[in-house]
């Protein structure tokens, strides 16, 4: 099993609530994502990071804002959650290099936000 | 338009049946392709990887094949467990960009029944 970590992994929270969602890797992975993930949907990157003090954003367009100040920490901050931000949060990992199995991409168990 | 799509949406078997599961990608240029397995609250486990190369890839009772030329792979599941009912995701990389992205699949819906 992959060494990737996220917490909390259930959050419900009232609507203008600020929340940080963590993600920690112990592998020395230089590239970091965030995905969101609604019920029968396909993922969605919304954030990625190439290394420490890299980070851009993903194809889908998100109100959050995420850090790279460790390699092995990237955490993601939504300033005041609205219901609209009610899903699952995936984080992942991944080597750099040109070979393909260095894009393989480990996920953490994930965060359930649930915004009342 | 890069795209992944899979099917059937959903899938019920009884214990001890096989299953296939179908993709159809447009992802170009395509670097590889995984098959995903994601239990219910939980992320995505690999389950196998094929290049450009390759048509077919096993991993215990999971079989894998790819068609390059078509654009198409399936997953073979060989004498299902209960623990085999979750989301079987197919995920196309593209070698287009330094960062590999990837484009997922809305996933195949399997349970097991006993």
């Amino acid at each position: 099993e992959a060494d990737i970590y996220q917490t909390p992994r259930y959050l419900v929270i009232g609507t203008g609530k600020k929340i940080t969602l963590e993600c920690s890797q112990t592998m020395g992975h230089d590239k970091m994502y965030w995905y969101q993930q609604d019920p029968g949907m396909e993922l969605h990157l919304i954030h990625y990071s190439y290394g420490v003090n890299s980070t851009e954003k993903g194809d889908l367009s998100s109100e959050s804002t995420v850090s790279r100040i460790r390699t092995e920490h990237f955490p993601l901050t939504l300033e005041s959650a609205r219901p609209s931000h009610t899903s699952q949060y995936l984080c992942a990992s991944s080597e750099s290099g040109t070979s393909a199995v260095y894009n393989e991409q480990f996920f953490g168990p994930g965060t359930r936000l649930t915004v009342l | 338009k890069n795209q992944v799509e899979q099917s059937p949406q959903s899938l019920i078997i009884l214990e001890g049946k096989n299953c296939t599961l179908q993709c159809n990608y447009t992802v170009s240029p395509f670097s590889n392709l995984r098959w995903y397995k994601q239990d219910t609250g939980r992320g995505p486990v690999s389950l196998t990887i094929m290049t450009f190369s390759e048509n077919t890839k096993s991993n215990g009772r999971y079989t894998a094949t790819l068609d390059a030329d078509t654009k198409q792979s399936s997953l073979h599941i060989t004498a299902s467990q209960l623990s085999d009912s979750a989301s079987y995701i197919c995920v196309v990389s593209d070698r287009g960009s330094t960062l590999g992205r990837l484009y997922f699949g809305r996933g195949t819906q399997l349970t097991v029944w006993p």
